[in-house]
């Protein structure tokens, strides 16, 4: 069936170093694929997505770009800071999931001044 | 823009007691979501509702789960009896479902503990 991989957390880096958090898929179709992050004691927030093939999703310093031949959506930042300290989650939802999105685990991300 | 709204936002109850939790999607949005959340892991869907129908309810525990959508905006989770196995976070969504790309956006969640 359908499903995400992330990379297993926590995470843990210094302010101002670069993030990587590994994203991987396996979908029927062509689905969107989607970062949300979730801040200690709130609920989800879209951080990013991208619809098709090449597409690359940015917002607040972040980005991912949907490669359809690794079957991949990684999501990368240049420099992080202690106010970046959430769990992500990389999502995918077309037509073939029923318009629902199936999430990855999450990883956990702390960021020390 | 008010944003998805979800009530209460953390309850505690006993095995064996109902509960329920509430939701009002943002306006205008025809398409709603329930999503279960386990400690540690990415939510997972129990229903979504099209305005007033549940579209798909196929992960929806029916024995002690059931949910409503009147009137095709707010929306009602139940559990009756709730179990231990039951303790996590329960997440609205909603959507303007116009297209196969349309973007969920979450309320804050109830934070269910059973006791």
């Amino acid at each position: 069936g359908d499903s995400v991989t992330q990379m297993e957390g926590p995470v843990t880096l210094s302010e101002e170093a670069c993030l990587t958090i590994n994203c991987t898929y396996t979908a029927t179709g062509y689905p969107s694929l989607f970062w949300y992050v979730q801040y200690p004691g709130e609920g989800l927030q879209l951080l990013l997505k991208a619809t098709k093939a090449d597409d690359k999703g940015s917002n607040k310093g972040f980005e991912a770009t949907y490669r359809k031949e690794t079957t991949s959506f990684h999501l990368e930042k240049g420099s992080v800071q202690v106010s970046d300290s959430a769990v992500y989650f990389c999502a995918l939802s077309g037509y073939n999931q029923g318009g629902k999105l199936i999430f990855g685990q999450g990883t956990e991300l702390s960021v020390k001044p | 823009e008010a944003g998805v709204v979800q009530s209460p936002r953390y309850k505690i109850i006993e095995k064996k007691q109902p509960v329920a939790f509430w939701c009002n999607p943002i306006s205008g949005h025809n398409t709603l979501y329930w999503y279960r959340q386990n400690l540690g892991q990415g939510p997972e869907l129990l229903i979504r509702y099209e305005n007033e129908e549940a579209v798909d309810d196929s992960q929806l525990p029916k024995d002690r789960f059931s949910a409503e959508r009147l009137k095709g905006v707010d929306s009602t989770l139940k559990i009756q009896p709730a179990e231990l196995g039951d303790s996590a976070v329960y997440l609205c969504a909603s959507s303007f479902r116009d297209s196969n790309t349309d973007t969920q956006y979450f309320g804050p969640g109830t934070r269910l503990t059973v006791l």
